[in-house]
């Protein structure tokens, strides 16, 4: 099982926020990173570190922390948010060694 | 452009073993760790783990471990995961994805590779 819990599914209408969260006792010292992935391809980083956005990955997404717990919102949902939302972190121990949260289904309405 | 291309689909009989390589272009190949992810169908992502092609040194995830080696061939800028004593369960998607660091120690995948179906079936 996996050391990072997300919510299994959420819905937002269409151009309002919705936040998917990350549990996790890594979550305390260290950042996660957020991965969108559409069916059928790879994923696509949306969010690193504290709140960074790579080149191309609009401004509609955002990350913060807080505890164990780590967050992305999406501001103005748009129909092409719909997709699986993955946290990244360091697993439990610490070492270089890395884990995938279970992944959030997020539906725009 | 940074581009990952990785090898295309395999089918192995359980116990055997499968490689996957992963030709990096578009940046210096020493300069990145590769990680490998697998996905089965319908399932979540898995970190399976880390090379540094510079050092060749390595990372697996505990559950890998004794029969996951990643090694590479700086020569031709690629990279390689070979997974052993297959068994049904292995049936996914495998990626490769470079690894970078930010200024915060935060260790992320900026790019991915198209992904590698390996089917274990007898």
């Amino acid at each position: 099982s996996s050391e990072l819990t997300q919510d299994p599914a959420v819905s937002v209408a269409l151009g309002q926020t919705v936040r998917i969260t990350c549990q996790g006792d890594s979550l305390r010292t260290y950042y996660a990173n957020w991965y969108q992935q559409k069916p059928g391809q790879a994923p696509v980083l949306v969010i690193y570190g504290k709140n960074n956005r790579p080149s191309g990955i609009p401004d509609r997404f955002s990350g913060s922390s807080s505890g164990n717990t780590a967050s992305l919102t999406i501001t103005g949902a748009q129909a092409e948010d719909e997709a699986d939302y993955y946290c990244n972190s360091r697993d439990s121990s610490g070492n270089h060694l890395y884990v995938f949260g279970t992944g959030t289904k997020v539906t725009v309405l | 452009q940074v581009l990952l291309v990785q090898s295309g689909a395999e089918v192995r009989k359980p116990g055997a073993s499968v490689k996957v390589s992963c030709k990096a272009s578009g940046y210096t190949f020493t300069s990145y760790d590769i990680n490998w992810v697998r996905q089965a169908t319908g399932q979540g992502l898995e970190w399976m783990g880390w090379m540094n092609p510079n050092s060749g040194s390595t990372g697996f995830a505990q559950r890998f471990q004794g029969r996951l080696t990643m090694t590479r061939n700086i020569s031709i800028g690629t990279a390689y995961m070979e997974l052993s004593s297959l068994r049904s369960e292995d049936t996914a998607v495998y990626y490769c994805a470079r690894a970078a660091w930010d200024d915060s120690g935060s260790y992320y995948n900026d790019y991915w590779g198209q992904g590698t179906l390996v089917t274990v079936s007898s």
